[in-house]
């Protein structure tokens, strides 16, 4: 079974610049999160999808993060306009159904730099 | 904010060795969960425990949770080089989604 695929991998940019991840969850998930983790910290939950639709966006910064899921399946997470505290890495994960009952896979992440 | 905190930071023992870390939470919760996260890589479930149970195991793992104090353990028994980690627990309250505590870094050196 493939698991959770992310890319690109690593980003570099300067600040006030743009950037997007990309996110294909496994297959038959229903359910695909966007976690934060800064150096040194445990992930923070930025956005929930149940298929298509947002059940959980109480932690992202609205004003410059926007994150969508066409069609109930891959998803993309932008920063627009990026400041320094963005830098970390951007986990997707994904699970069969909505809950904190149900495991979750997590892909391997996307390094986000601002300079 | 995150809602559990692992004890201690960072944690070095020798190959063969137990290792023991401590996830304190504030709220009550339905279920409590370890991930292990290898450097530069993504998250991996390793057990999950419900609020009604009280200990668990799962191969060389060994976890626990005191409702009452608001505190789990996982232990790992016989540690290999492939235990060399960062392990975080996750607790799920009324809200259907998991927070994550900081983490404990663990060396395992040969």
């Amino acid at each position: 079974e493939a698991g959770v695929a992310q890319s690109p991998r690593y980003k570099i940019i300067e600040k006030r610049q743009s950037v997007a991840f990309w996110c294909n969850p496994i297959s038959g998930h229903a359910t695909l999160y966007w976690y934060q983790q800064i150096l040194g910290q445990g992930p923070k939950l930025l956005i929930q999808f149940q298929n298509n639709g947002v059940v959980d966006d109480s932690q992202l910064p609205k004003d410059r993060f926007s994150a969508e899921r066409l069609k109930g399946v891959d998803s993309t997470l932008k920063i627009q306009p990026a400041k320094l505290e963005d830098s970390a890495v951007y986990l997707c994960a994904s699970s069969f159904m909505r809950g904190g009952t149900d495991t979750q896979y997590f892909g391997p992440g996307t390094r986000l730099t601002v300079l | 904010s995150q809602q559990g905190e692992e004890d201690p930071q960072a944690l070095s023992i020798q190959e063969g060795e137990n290792a023991t870390m401590n996830c304190s939470y504030k709220t009550s919760i339905n279920n409590l969960q370890w991930y292990r996260q290898n450097s530069g890589r993504g998250l991996v479930h390793l057990i999950l425990i419900r609020s009604n149970e009280r200990e668990k195991h799962s191969g060389r793992l060994r976890v626990t949770l005191d409702t009452s104090k608001k505190s789990s353990s996982l232990l790992i028994t016989a540690s290999r080089a492939a235990d060399t980690a960062s392990y975080f627990c996750a607790t799920d309250a009324d809200d259907y989604k998991l927070s994550f505590g900081a983490g404990t870094t663990v060396t395992v050196r040969a």
